[in-house]
């Protein structure tokens, strides 16, 4: 079955760059089904999705976290990572990497149906 | 972004009992909503997609239904497994948005 991955430093000192990778198994990204997402959930709070990429390299981030990150995808590792610069204690979350939206007719609609287990990061000095 | 809010924060229920939970979207979200579990340590478990679409695997004591604007995720015949945090998520337009959690305690 498809499962996802993270992987990454779990402490990150304020105003570094924050990095993650997810790895992807029993699927390929690359099949063009679906979107890949990130979503972060701070210590006993709500879910926040972060932003999405297709394998094609298309993105689109959070208007609310825009100017901080940045998507790649590597289709020959079945890879995509995340980037957020400038991290700020507030940035200390729990961070999923999910399966999701999938593509339809009118592009990226609808719900994460595969996650990882998340990768907990902590910003601080 | 469209905000979610659900009622109630959180409930206290017996196995056995029936659970409503409800999602208000703040602009008509068509069917574009989803529900998810999440039990303590675990990623999120997407139960429901398209307001009332069970995915596979989840059982038939989940339901969803609403439209427009007010959603409800019903389990009718709480398990003991059943005891955990429930979100909701909008699917309408970006970006993506969950709500605040619902938190079904025994």
């Amino acid at each position: 079955q498809v499962q996802l991955q993270e992987s990454g430093p779990g402490l990150v000192k304020p105003s570094q760059t924050l990095s993650l990778t997810c790895t992807v198994s029993g699927a390929s990204i690359s099949s063009g089904g679906f979107y890949w997402s990130w979503i972060r959930q701070p210590p006993g709070k709500a879910l926040e999705w972060i932003a999405y990429i297709f394998y094609t390299g298309t993105t689109y981030y959070n208007p609310s976290l825009r100017s901080r990150l940045s998507m790649s995808v590597d289709t020959s590792k079945n890879q995509f990572s995340l980037k957020m610069t400038s991290v700020t204690a507030a940035d200390t979350a729990v961070y999923y990497c999910a399966r999701g939206p999938p593509l339809d007719t009118s592009g990226p609609s609808g719900a994460f149906d595969v996650w990882g287990q998340g990768a907990m990061v902590t910003v601080s000095s | 972004d469209i905000q979610l809010t659900q009622s109630p924060s959180s409930v206290s229920a017996s196995v056995g009992d029936s659970v409503t939970i409800t999602c208000r979207a703040s602009q008509n979200i068509i069917d574009y909503l989803a529900w998810y579990q999440q039990r303590p340590g675990r990623a999120p478990y997407l139960l429901i997609s398209a307001t009332s679409t069970l995915q596979s695997g989840v059982p038939s004591r989940f339901s969803g239904s609403g439209s427009g604007r007010a959603f409800t995720l019903t389990i009718s015949g709480l398990q003991p497994e059943d005891f955990a945090t429930y979100y909701c998520q909008q699917a309408d337009s970006f970006p993506y948005t969950f709500g605040q959690g619902t938190k079904v305690e025994i």
